[in-house]
Order: C-alpha cells, then structure tokens, then sequence
C-alpha cells in the first residue's frame, strides 16, 4: 500500500496567522483530497486536489481560507489561513489510484489555535 | 454533507466477543468502504465492497451491503483489545463528477476489554 507522509504531524498557532500542511506521496496517484475532523467527529472533505489546476471546493470552504496547492501527483499542499480558534481540528491528506480503489491517509495535522 | 450514519455510536465489548457495527446511507453508491482510527490518528482502510457485492471477508471482518436497504454492516469475530479503536463507514456516491471523493458516516467507538 502507498505511504502518505504529511507534515507538520502537530502545530499550536496564534490565531490570525497560517499554517502550511505538506503532503508527499511515495508513488503517483491520480485523486488527491484533503479532509478535516473536528474534535469528536467525522470526517468532512475540504477539496478535491487537482494537479495543475484550481482545487475543487466542497460547499462551505472557500479558496481563500483554504488555498490548495498540488504542483504534481505525488504532492499537495494545504493552507489554512487567518486562523481562529475554531479552525482547531485534524487536517488529513489522502489519496486514490482508481476507481474502486480505496482511499490512503496521512497521519494528520493536529492543529490548535489559541 | 454526512451521508452515513451509523450504529451503534459506541459499543464496549469483552475480548473474545464478536462486535458488529451497521450503516445507513441515503444514496445511490459505487462503493461502501470501512476504515479504522486509533486515538485521533490517519485513518486505515478495511475493506471496501462495490455494490454489485452482497458479501466481503477479509481475515475477522466480514462486511455485508443491502443495496435495496442501503446499509452496511461490519462484523469483527473474536475481538482482541488491539481492535480497539473508531470504525467508519465511507460511500463514494454514484453520479460524482470525480471518483474515490468519499462521504463519512459519523463513526462507532468500539472499545473490548482484557
């Protein structure tokens, strides 16, 4: 199975400030997505990560709070931006090889923000 | 939006017992996929099932799909404590524009005791 290292792994961020989160995947992959979980809950797609294009947000993130990056198809980039205390989650990065192929996780971003 | 939901939300078992966890879903689906999530970290993939299956198996996880019900079932036989951990269930919804963007269901807590 693929092995997604994502970084950094945790963060403590003063809020107004951004944070970059890395995503590298050790062979390519054609689907990229970027999750978010807030404490206690389930997952929610952020995006779609399209190579060499725009990202493709789902209803309720925006591009500017979420600016999406992915320059190839082993890497991806997720910023979260003007941070507030309620941004405070686990970002996850995963990735897909195919249709009815299962989906690969990172190990998550533990974010806080004071 | 959660398309999943699912039941129990926690369940607390001895080592040795079997645990079994249902799904509902409100779409037409490609496929139905459970993970696995250990105290906060990247999820991992169990099994996935298409949805011309009725029946997967992998190792103790047997799962089962009712197209016609839209639910899912995840069954672990003879739990360890090492089971311990969230379980989601997760739909890649037909109809999509892209494939493999899942949908997460809200997670059961299975904790087994020594």
């Amino acid at each position: 199975s693929a092995v997604i290292s994502q970084k950094p792994s945790r963060d403590i961020c003063q809020r107004g400030t951004s944070l970059t989160i890395q995503c590298q995947v050790d062979s390519q992959v054609t689907m990229m997505f970027w999750y978010r979980q807030q404490p206690g809950q389930s997952l929610t797609l952020i995006a779609t990560a399209n190579q060499g294009s725009e990202a493709t947000y789902e209803s309720g993130f925006v591009i500017d709070k979420f600016p999406i990056s992915r320059p190839n198809l082993t890497f991806s980039t997720l910023t979260v931006s003007n941070m507030s205390p309620e941004d405070s989650s686990i970002y996850l990065c995963s990735a897909t090889w195919g249709y009815n192929s299962p989906l690969h996780f990172g190990n998550g971003t533990r974010l806080t923000v004071t | 939006s959660q398309q999943g939901e699912e039941d129990p939300q926690a369940l607390s078992i001895q080592e040795g017992e079997n645990a079994t966890m249902n799904c509902s879903y409100k779409t037409s689906i490609n496929n139905l996929q459970w993970y696995r999530q250990n105290s906060g970290r990247g999820l991992v993939h169990l099994i996935l099932i298409r949805s011309n299956e009725r029946e997967k198996h992998s190792g103790r996880l047997r799962v089962t799909l009712d197209t016609s019900k839209k639910s899912s079932s995840l069954l672990i036989t003879a739990s360890r404590a090492a089971d311990t951990a969230s379980y989601f269930c997760a739909t890649d919804d037909a109809g999509g524009t892209s494939y493999g963007k899942l949908t997460f269901g809200q997670g059961t807590i299975l904790t087994v005791h020594p």
